[in-house]
């Protein structure tokens, strides 16, 4: 099941610079996009998220842009810190299938002090 | 900060055992889930639970799984007889209402089946 796809494993940037992390997906019923941080041995944490009415969603150093031509979206984190370091997932849910979330891969961000 | 909480956090079991894994939900949300996750492999959805009932269930949920809400309080999810391969992390998650898209997760339980 290739629905939601995160093509990065993992990503290493400088603290202070903008970190990107990327997500794919397929279904176009999709029409609400989450993403969500998991450090090891805990649960995921919801970060952020965007409606497919909207491009664009910022909540303090996290916005998330959707481009529903191209099915992508997108969290840059800027500026980038050291407790920022953790995996990060994208997930996606359709309102007519229960908003059960479909999850990406994750990608794994590091950020060196 | 109101958050779900699941217990235990580590279950380790015999192959053909039944388990039983706890959840308390956020107390005023009326969603709950259950996802698990194998080690290496993405967050897979099983079930979500509304008004008493299965709402929405995934291939991976059959006859072995079931949830319940007993008391009003917990959820739960049972495995009647575990296999191998149902070792993995279970979350549970909660959201308010169906206007509300935003999940809230446990920190899991890892479940090993020997």
């Amino acid at each position: 099941d290739q629905q939601v796809k995160q093509n990065s494993p993992s990503l290493s940037v400088q603290e202070g610079r903008i970190s990107i992390l990327n997500c794919d997906y397929t279904n176009s019923m999709f029409d609400y996009f989450l993403w969500y941080k998991k450090y090891p041995a805990e649960g995921p944490t919801f970060l952020i998220s965007i409606s497919s009415i909207k491009d664009k969603n910022e909540d303090g150093r996290f916005t998330v842009f959707l481009n529903k031509s191209a099915k992508h979206l997108s969290l840059h984190i800027v500026p980038s810190q050291p407790g920022d370091s953790a995996v990060y997932f994208c997930a996606a849910s359709a309102r007519n299938a229960g908003n059960m979330l479909t999850f990406g891969g994750g990608t794994r961000l590091m950020v060196k002090p | 900060e109101p958050e779900v909480t699941q217990t235990p956090s580590h279950q380790v079991t015999q192959m053909g055992q039944e388990v039983i894994l706890r959840c308390v939900p956020i107390s005023n949300h009326l969603y709950f889930y259950w996802y698990r996750q194998i080690l290496g492999q993405k967050v897979e959805f099983l079930v979500s639970f509304y008004n008493n009932e299965i709402s929405e269930k995934s291939e991976i949920f059959d006859d072995q799984f079931s949830v319940e809400r007993p008391d009003g309080s917990n959820f739960t999810l049972k495995i009647r007889s575990t296999k191998l391969e149902d070792s993995a992390m279970y979350f549970c998650a909660s959201k308010g209402t169906s206007v509300d898209n935003e999940q809230f997760f446990g920190p899991g339980t890892r479940l090993t089946v020997l």
